[in-house]
């Protein structure tokens, strides 16, 4: 178990191309959860899977963002017509449902920049 | 709707001193309460789990406490070190009925600096 790994580490992009950041949970974690962190600020939930099911989005997650999960291992968000405002640090975590209390493990997240 | 406040946004103290962080939430119906650490750059490692049953919770230097009813945590270190130096993150998962809502709400984070 290696824990939560992301992929990339950073990501410099300019605006208007779109991104993809990849996830890998801690194997046999059945939910995954997508966070954003700006400078100076705590994590703001954007959204979360059980499985292969995405059960909630936060308002926050514009028609730009899209995310997946496709087979409930591994996960994707995509950032479409990357904006300025887009930079921050996204952050992925999982968990498994039925221990106590059910702690999310995080992983080192990606660091986005977009000029 | 959840808010969670941490005050001091900042916070410097010597070598060996021990120091109190708050953290503060809006509604009680809380699952539970966790304090994670935050190095510069990195992701989050969570230091402590509050169930919302519980009053608190030890981990070697650190303790946590928890007061639902008035909305407050505390998470108290012993003899700081300049190792402790970090940001420390307080977040609430929200309970409905007997389950939890998956998310957790953060607040800001309180930037420990200590001082050799």
């Amino acid at each position: 178990d290696t824990g939560v790994s992301q992929d990339p580490r950073h990501k410099i992009t300019k605006r208007g191309q779109n991104v993809t950041f990849r996830c890998d949970p801690i194997s046999e974690h059945n939910r995954l959860y997508w966070y954003r962190q700006t400078l100076g600020q705590g994590p703001e939930f954007l959204t979360y899977f059980q499985n292969e099911a995405q059960l909630e989005k936060s308002r926050l997650l514009s028609d730009r963002f899209s995310a997946e999960r496709p087979k409930g291992s591994f996960s994707t968000l995509e950032i479409q017509r990357t904006e300025q405002g887009d930079s921050a640090m996204y952050l992925c975590a999982s968990s498994l449902t039925g221990t106590a209390q059910e702690t999310q493990y995080f992983g080192p997240g990606t660091r986005l920049l977009v000029l | 709707k959840q808010e969670v406040t941490q005050i001091p946004a900042a916070l410097s103290v010597p070598e060996g001193e021990n120091l109190v962080l708050n953290c503060s939430f809006t509604d009680s119906a809380i699952y539970n309460l966790q304090w994670f650490r935050q190095d510069p750059g990195k992701g989050l490692t969570s230091l402590l789990l509050i169930q919302s049953s519980q009053r608190e919770q030890t981990s070697g230097r650190l303790n946590a406490s928890l007061d639902k009813s008035s909305g407050r945590s505390t998470l108290y270190i012993a003899a700081s070190q300049p190792g402790d130096s970090a940001t420390y993150l307080c977040a609430v998962k929200r309970k409905i009925g007997s389950s939890n809502t998956g998310k957790l709400i953060f607040g800001q984070g309180t930037t420990l600096q200590v001082k050799p």
